[in-house]
């Protein structure tokens, strides 16, 4: 019963470096999303998706990529990392696009960018 | 367009008292619903609460109750007999059902319970 696996955990990039972050999800779930949280603040949405080969920007999509080309997996690529971007990213996922359910909520990735 | 707003950035409360956690919100649309989650210094995200805009009823679970009020566009988290274990930032979010249904979340607030 794995529910929204995100890797990795932690992770160090250098200022310009690219990096993908997986999550993957086995619940077959339509809904996708991917939040930002920065120290004592909120999660911020940066790109979201209501089905395979669909996906929106969110709140703060600058200097993200998403893809979604099955239904079980929607990385997010850091095109060219900068130390704003230092933050912790959560994936999630919830049943359908107009639900009353709940998004289901990764574990994080700690991202430091130097 | 959407947006949640939580006017608290912190709130101390004593051991067994309720606490009310504040939560307004501004949509144009008429189906929406909204969430409440825990998030403990461990970090991960726990649901807690849902009200739906159609709903006739507050939404209740355990002890936790949302005061839904539609026309004051507001939808405050409600703890009743507090525990030391539900000291933890709480963010409140909503989704438009009308729309292409994102959800996003407001700034939080980090309650902290005295014993």
């Amino acid at each position: 019963n794995a529910g929204v696996t995100q890797t990795p955990k932690f992770q160090v990039l250098k200022t310009g470096q690219s990096m993908t972050l997986q999550c993957a999800q086995d619940m077959n779930h339509e809904y996708m999303s991917w939040y930002r949280q920065d120290p004592g603040m909120g999660l911020r949405l940066i790109h979201y998706s209501v089905g395979a080969g669909i996906t929106d920007q969110g709140e703060v999509p600058n200097g993200y990529n998403v893809s979604r080309s099955t239904t079980e997996d929607f990385p997010l690529r850091l095109l060219s990392a900068a130390p704003s971007q230092t933050s912790v990213y959560f994936c999630a996922s919830r049943t359908t696009v107009n639900s009353n359910q709940p998004q289901h909520f990764g574990d994080g990735t700690r991202l430091s960018i130097l | 367009a959407q947006k949640i707003t939580q006017t608290q950035p912190g709130m101390f409360v004593q051991e067994k008292e309720a606490v009310t956690l504040d939560c307004t919100y501004d949509t144009s649309d008429q189906s929406y619903g909204l969430f409440w989650y825990k998030q403990p210094s461990s970090g991960e995200m726990i649901f807690l609460i849902y009200q739906g805009s159609y709903d006739e009823q507050n939404a209740t679970e355990g002890r936790y109750s949302l005061n839904f009020q539609k026309a004051r566009k507001s939808a405050n988290l409600v703890i009743s007999a507090s525990q030391l274990g539900d000291s933890a930032m709480y963010f409140c979010a909503m989704t438009v059902y009308s729309s292409a249904s994102k959800i996003i979340f407001g700034s939080g607030t980090r309650l902290s319970i005295r014993p």
